[in-house]
């Protein structure tokens, strides 16, 4: 079946710095979302990612869909202590289910 | 008030008891889920139901059974639970726009299940 994979699965950076998380998919994907956890929170939507190479931008978040849509990136710029939690990212198929990534765990010192 | 809510929030039970967890929802959709969340392991699909009558196996739904009673009301149950079934549920609900999309899900708060 469908597989979606995540790295890193832990990412600690100095608040400031920059940071990334990818996605891979064992198959091409209809879509791709990315959802945010807080510690002791419930996975909240940031946004979904549709066409072959997209790019979308939310103030300091930057999300990428890659051209062969089996790929995608979440890049934060300049990390604040706000930003800290896990993200995931849930890669839609053609059996209208989303398979999520294992998440990658952002901790940030300030 | 949350627009997707789980009940029991918490709950500590013994191997072979049989445990309900129970999700309603405010926010109208037709599409509900079932997830199940391990450290280290992302959320897995248990169970999925796009209508009320409608029930569909997710990736991991060996040891669950589901219930749609209502279009808001979607029940799991584990009828003999084990220590492996130790994890944080969550319900979520999605209203596509388009019919071949997922749409963005919208979880409850979670049901922390520890079996004994």
């Amino acid at each position: 079946g469908q597989q979606v994979m995540q790295i890193p699965q832990y990412q600690h950076v100095q608040e400031g710095e920059d940071f990334t998380t990818y996605c891979n998919s064992s198959t091409t994907l209809s879509n791709i979302q990315w959802y945010k956890q807080r510690p002791g929170g419930h996975p909240v939507f940031l946004i979904q990612l549709v066409k072959s190479g997209e790019v979308k931008k939310q103030k300091r978040l930057t999300f990428q869909f890659g051209e062969a849509k089996k790929n995608s990136s979440l890049h934060i710029t300049a990390t604040q202590t706000t930003d800290v939690g896990t993200y995931f990212c849930a890669g839609g198929g053609s059996n209208y289910k989303l398979t999520f990534g294992k998440g990658t765990l952002l901790t940030v010192n300030p | 008030d949350a627009d997707v809510t789980q009940t029991p929030r918490n709950r500590i039970t013994k191997t072979g008891k049989r445990i309900m967890l129970e999700c309603s929802q405010t926010k109208g959709h037709d599409r509900m889920y079932w997830y199940r969340q391990d450290p280290g392991l992302g959320l897995r699909l248990i169970y999925y139901s796009f209508d009320v009558k409608d029930i569909n196996k997710g990736e991991i739904s060996d040891g669950y059974s589901v219930s749609r009673q209502a279009q808001a009301k979607f029940s799991l149950s584990l009828e003999s639970a084990i220590p492996n079934q130790t994890a944080l549920y969550f319900c979520a609900t999605s209203d596509p726009l388009l019919a071949g999309d997922t749409g963005e899900l919208f979880f409850g708060e979670g049901s922390r299940l520890t079996v004994l």
